[in-house]
């Protein structure tokens, strides 16, 4: 079966921790995202990629790293230094770039204690 | 600053009935438009689409509409069904730049 992954489905970690969210896809995707959801708020994004060992900041990128080292992974770090880390965070992929039709992953829901 | 917006942040239909989810964006480099469907505990799944070329596109019982002069779509299901109950993202792209609303939740009454 083809899809996205993400995981864990619920993260609890304690304020000034780093904590990485992971994300694959085996649909042979070349571009990935992360989005933030926060109640009331649409999908926001943090980082895209539009190929391997390339991604770009998104709207609200600080705070935040990524890696893009495989195809298939898009790994999300949520550092000591973003503000207000406690969301609902959601990962994509789409074939192309230019964002196309994308495919969302399950989320991850990042309590800071 | 929103750029798409979904004013209702809920909306209840009967079961059989027409749903409309309105959406309304101010970018007018946005040229292609999309809605996704979501699931409490899941991502978000594409739902229908429409091109600024066109001013609907029909997939079963699902229409989009779009207002180009009037930077207006709207989402018609009909008939509703309690299946259908979720939360609906309008999107906005164009431009290499996409957007999101803040979402609609859909209750469909049995």
């Amino acid at each position: 079966d083809g899809g996205i992954t993400q995981s864990p489905k619920y993260l609890f970690r304690k304020e000034g921790q780093n904590v990485t969210l992971s994300c694959e896809q085996n649909l042979n995707h070349d571009a990935m995202y992360w989005y933030r959801q926060d109640p009331g708020q649409g999908l926001r994004l943090i980082y895209y990629s539009q190929i391997v060992n390339d991604f770009q900041k998104g709207d609200i990128a600080e705070g935040y790293s990524v890696s893009r080292e495989k195809k298939e992974s898009f790994p999300l770090t949520v550092t000591s230094a973003q503000k207000n880390p406690t969301a609902f965070y959601l990962c994509a992929s789409s074939r192309g770039g230019n964002y196309n039709e994308q495919f969302f992953g399950p989320g991850t829901r990042l309590t800071v204690l | 600053d929103q750029q798409v917006k979904q004013n209702s942040p809920s909306l209840s239909v009967q079961e059989g009935r027409i749903s409309i989810l309105n959406c309304d964006y101010t970018n007018s480099m946005f040229d292609y438009f999309l809605w996704y469907k979501k699931y409490p505990a899941e991502g978000p799944t594409f739902l229908i689409s429409i091109s600024s070329i066109k001013d609907k596109n029909e997939d079963g019982r699902f229409t989009v509409f779009l207002n180009k002069s009037a930077k207006h779509l709207s989402l018609h299901i009909v008939p509703s069904q309690p299946g259908d109950s979720a939360v609906y993202f309008c999107a906005a792209m164009g431009n290499n730049d996409m957007r999101f609303g803040a979402g609609t939740r859909l209750t469909v009454k049995p």
